[in-house]
């Protein structure tokens, strides 16, 4: 049962547009959301968090929305750059727990 | 200051073998988690390790276990190799005084190929 899904798993964006990566989440006892950028070689590294209470977080290029009605979250990176080209991770987790589960990530490319 | 390290980069193995995969938490950190990541997925939690004990566990058989040692150090061990454990195994390592789970900073993996 997969409770995190990223249902495009690939995007493909011209440099200096905005990039528009999806996540769908099911269990409602999730509180808090993430999304981890991944290169090759490398581990994910945070990116960009949000709380349950929240339906937006801003960090630079980077917003995440949280509409919890539709139990729906999305981050957008505006403008985007070719460094950002990665593998993009949305993660949850719940209620005092460590514990992060993942969705299976979407592929940007950005190019010139 | 050194990130998350973990140790062997890549390593194959036979069915039926046993494996130990290691992991050093960043400095100041002393809770440290496992995920396995198959490919064209995503990270799956495994289990946590604080104060050198189990603190959670995700759906995983007992074949997986793992060890947390005084230095904070880890190893996930798995016994029985099946084909259907080769995968980018994680480690991700947080400090005690945390707000979140952002905190969780996570090392380079290593690269398991059962044959």
């Amino acid at each position: 049962d997969q409770q995190v899904k990223q249902n495009s798993p690939s995007l493909s964006v011209q440099e200096g547009r905005i990039s528009i990566l999806n996540c769908d989440y099911t269990n409602s006892m999730f509180d808090y959301f993430l999304w981890y950028k991944k290169y090759p070689a490398e581990g994910p590294t945070f990116l960009i968090s949000i709380s349950s209470i929240k339906d937006k977080n801003e960090d630079g290029r980077f917003t995440v929305f949280l509409n919890k009605s539709a139990k729906h979250l999305s981050l957008h990176i505006v403008p985007s750059q070719p460094g950002d080209s990665a593998v993009y991770f949305c993660a949850a987790s719940a209620y005092n727990t460590d514990k992060l589960i993942f969705g299976t990530g979407t592929r940007l490319q950005v190019f010139p | 200051d050194a990130g998350v390290t973990q140790s062997p980069t890549h390593l194959i193995k036979t069915r039926g073998q046993q494996v130990t995969l290691r992991c050093s938490p960043k400095s100041g950190h002393d809770t440290v988690s496992w995920y396995q990541q198959a490919l064209g997925q995503g990270p799956q939690f495994i289990f946590q390790y604080y104060e050198e004990e189990e603190r959670q566990r995700g759906n995983f058989p007992d074949r997986f276990s793992g060890h947390q040692f005084p230095n904070y150090s880890s190893e996930l061990n798995v016994n029985a190799l099946l084909l259907g454990d080769s995968a980018l195994y994680l480690c991700a390592s947080s400090p005690l005084e945390r707000d979140r789970v952002e905190t969780q900073y996570f090392g380079p993996g290593t690269r398991l190929l059962v044959l």
